[in-house]
């Protein structure tokens, strides 16, 4: 069975520092990966993803992803965090298998508290 | 563009009234789902529509009611809901079912 796991549910870091949202998965097969970001009373917004080729995904508002397929893993990254990036992050992975994609699995979330 | 709308807002309804969501997008997406999110929750799948086609129901109970009356348009009636069912409603669309999902801002829903 696919699942993902946001190991951290809060993630506190002083602005102009760079932040790590961890996250981990577990898929049979190739792994279809995304970050979502989702502030107060909001929808979620896409970030970035990851299907296949470079393992390190460039996304939007200077975030970063690296994908790790021997641990795993597809961290979050940003060089330097600003306070409106403050919000809860959302890992996902799309299960490719029994309902052919249609089914996201999402992670718990993660709250990142950007301190100026 | 890469907008999802929807409508309304917020919502207030009784356990006895009947009401609809509604979720408008123009990408030419040809999926479309529904999600319901407890707070600080992740998104919890409701239903998916493929092709106009009611493609998944992850066992949600019979007082919603999905509606996808064409490529552009998402519904979900709601009828005689429990207090529990109060949530923030998530419309989301894609490409197809591999592809990126792009969500609505949400109807904020109370259950009185």
């Amino acid at each position: 069975a696919q699942s993902v796991a946001q190991p951290e549910d809060q993630v506190n870091v002083a602005e102009g520092n760079p932040l790590t949202v961890k996250c981990t998965y577990s898929v049979s097969g190739n792994p279809y990966l995304f970050w979502y970001v989702q502030y107060p009373n909001r929808g979620l917004q896409f970030l970035l993803k990851y299907i296949t080729g470079d393992n390190l995904v460039k996304g939007s508002y200077g975030f970063e992803a690296e994908f790790n397929k021997s641990q795993t893993s597809f961290h979050l990254k940003k060089p330097s965090a600003l306070v409106s990036d403050s919000a809860l992050y959302f890992c996902a992975v799309r299960d490719m298998g029994g309902t052919g994609g249609f089914k996201t699995i999402f992670g718990a979330g993660t709250r990142l508290f950007v301190k100026a | 563009d890469t907008e999802v709308t929807q409508t309304p807002k917020h919502l207030v309804m009784g356990m006895t009234n009947k009401k609809s969501l509604k979720c408008e997008q123009h990408m030419g997406h040809r999926a479309m789902y529904w999600y319901k999110q407890k707070a600080k929750k992740p998104p919890e799948l409701m239903f998916v529509y493929s092709y106009e086609k009611l493609s998944i129901n992850e066992s949600v109970p019979s007082r919603f009611s999905p509606e996808c009356p064409n490529s552009s348009l998402l519904n979900l009636h709601l009828h005689a809901l429990q207090p529990e069912d109060s949530a923030l409603y998530l419309c989301a669309s894609s490409q197809n079912r591999a592809e990126t999902q792009y969500f609505g801002p949400g109807t904020r829903l109370l259950v009185l």
